[in-house]
């Protein structure tokens, strides 16, 4: 029940395309959702956030669409550039204070010029 | 430098050694988060700190020790390392209860011979 599925595990995706990256979590008490991007070589670092209560949020070229009754969210990048290819995180956080984060597996995103 | 550092930055080590992976950050959170980075696994969360002195285990914790006696260092050691443990291993940060972000540092790759 705590786990976060993540899908696909790569993607390729033209210049000027959109990518989609899915996850579908367990347990409804989950109260926050964030997507984190990785460069090569780095530690991830936060994209975008959403909370349960919202359906939509958007950031620039970055969307979460968020589907509380299917338990999934979803990461659009509209537009896609080369510079968006990176390792993308999708993740779902415990209601404690202590903000534990259950990660997705992880996408491989690449965006070919 | 502001921030979370981790060092060292990479490590070879062999089989049975003890191993200790340091984390720094600057911003006096509260709390710290221990992560490896395995390929088809995401970020699996090893060990977590609410407070200097306070400190519980995440979903990988074996073969593990954390120690936290101030509130800016949180080391990971690996008491004797097997060659199951080679992974990147990422430490993160976070403020107030109030704040769900996690700051990640930049990682340690250790290889386990």
């Amino acid at each position: 029940q705590q786990q976060v599925k993540q899908s696909p595990q790569s993607l390729i995706v033209q210049k000027g395309g959109i990518s989609i990256i899915n996850c579908a979590y367990e347990n409804t008490a989950f109260d926050y959702f964030p997507w984190y991007q990785q460069f090569p070589g780095k530690g991830p670092a936060l994209l975008i956030a959403i909370r349960p209560d919202v359906s939509e949020k958007k950031e620039g070229r970055f969307t979460i669409s968020f589907n509380k009754s299917a338990k999934q969210f979803s990461l659009h990048i509209m537009d896609s550039q080369p510079g968006d290819s990176a390792t993308y995180f999708c993740a779902a956080k415990n209601p404690s204070n202590t903000g534990k984060l259950i990660f997705g597996q992880g996408t491989t995103l690449q965006v070919k010029p | 430098d502001a921030g979370i550092t981790q060092s060292p930055r990479y490590k070879i080590t062999e089989t049975g050694r003890q191993v200790t992976l340091m984390c720094h950050q600057t911003w006096s959170h509260s709390y710290m988060f221990w992560y490896r980075q395995d390929l088809g696994h995401g970020l699996r969360l090893i060990y977590y700190s609410a407070a200097a002195d306070i400190t519980d285990k995440g979903e990988v914790p074996d073969g593990y020790v954390v120690s936290r006696s101030k509130t800016e260092n949180f080391p990971l050691t690996l008491e004797s390392a097997t060659r199951s443990q080679t992974s990147v291993y990422f430490c993160a940060s976070r403020g107030t209860p109030l704040y769900n972000e996690q700051f990640f540092g930049p990682g340690t790759r250790l290889t386990v011979l």
